[in-house]
């Protein structure tokens, strides 16, 4: 079964550091770029980050460019997301998706979501 | 950025009605508008990619159409497992730009 699995959420203070992690199964993670989406709580989906295939191209969204680092391990069969500096307004639910075999922003899987919360 | 529209915000509809979702940007973006559906607490699921391209799996009963700057995803009797919340998303430029939405309720 192709699916992604999230983890590594959970509650963090102000300007702390969380990663949370994706790891894929039943395709080959190396074929295809991973995006990450968040959802604020009782909001709609807004896209973070995304990183191509081999690791050595990485876009982010300007709310969390600087903060946020988006990497691979393929042969692990895992995609990652570094959160630095976090702000309350970073509290969502975090999904890794993938991206068609072409590379273009459809995401025909994700993951079940990976829950950050930043609170004092 | 492109900015995504959608409207309805929500709708109330029964089960066996036919309802229509639409979805517009702010500029021409040919046909690179994929559609999601939502269940409250679950990931979002593709149903429809490239405007008009049913995924594997998704019943037929779902349908997408438009091209330009004006979308729309109908769905031809609407059954109890379709009241979700539905999102548009263009990818014709980055960064990728979801619509806010059209939750469809009972």
């Amino acid at each position: 079964e192709v699916q992604l699995v999230e983890s590594g959420g959970g509650l963090v203070q102000p300007g702390g550091s969380l990663r949370v992690s994706c790891t894929a199964s039943g395709f080959t993670l190396s074929s295809h770029w991973m995006h990450w989406v968040r959802q604020a709580p009782g909001k709609g989906l807004v896209w973070v980050s995304r990183i191509n295939t081999g690791g050595s191209s990485t876009s982010y969204a300007d709310s969390v460019k600087g903060r946020f680092t988006v990497s691979r391990d393929n042969a692990q069969n895992t995609l990652y997301l570094q959160l630095n500096s976090l702000r309350d307004e970073d509290t969502a639910v975090y999904y890794c998706a993938r991206a068609q075999g072409d590379g273009a922003a459809i995401y025909d899987v994700w993951g079940q979501g990976a829950l950050v919360t930043v609170s004092s | 950025d492109i900015q995504v529209t959608q409207s309805p915000s929500s709708l109330s509809a029964s089960v066996g009605d036919r309802v229509t979702i639409s979805c517009r940007t702010s500029q021409p973006i040919n046909n690179y508008i994929h559609w999601y559906q939502q269940i409250p607490g679950k990931a979002p699921k593709l149903l429809v990619s490239s405007a008009s391209t049913l995924q594997s799996g998704v019943p037929g009963r779902f349908a997408g159409s438009g091209f330009g700057t004006q979308f729309t995803l109908t769905i031809t009797g609407l059954q109890p497992e379709d009241f979700a919340t539905y999102y548009c998303q263009q990818s014709y430029l980055p960064p990728p730009i979801f619509g806010p939405g059209t939750k469809v309720e009972i």
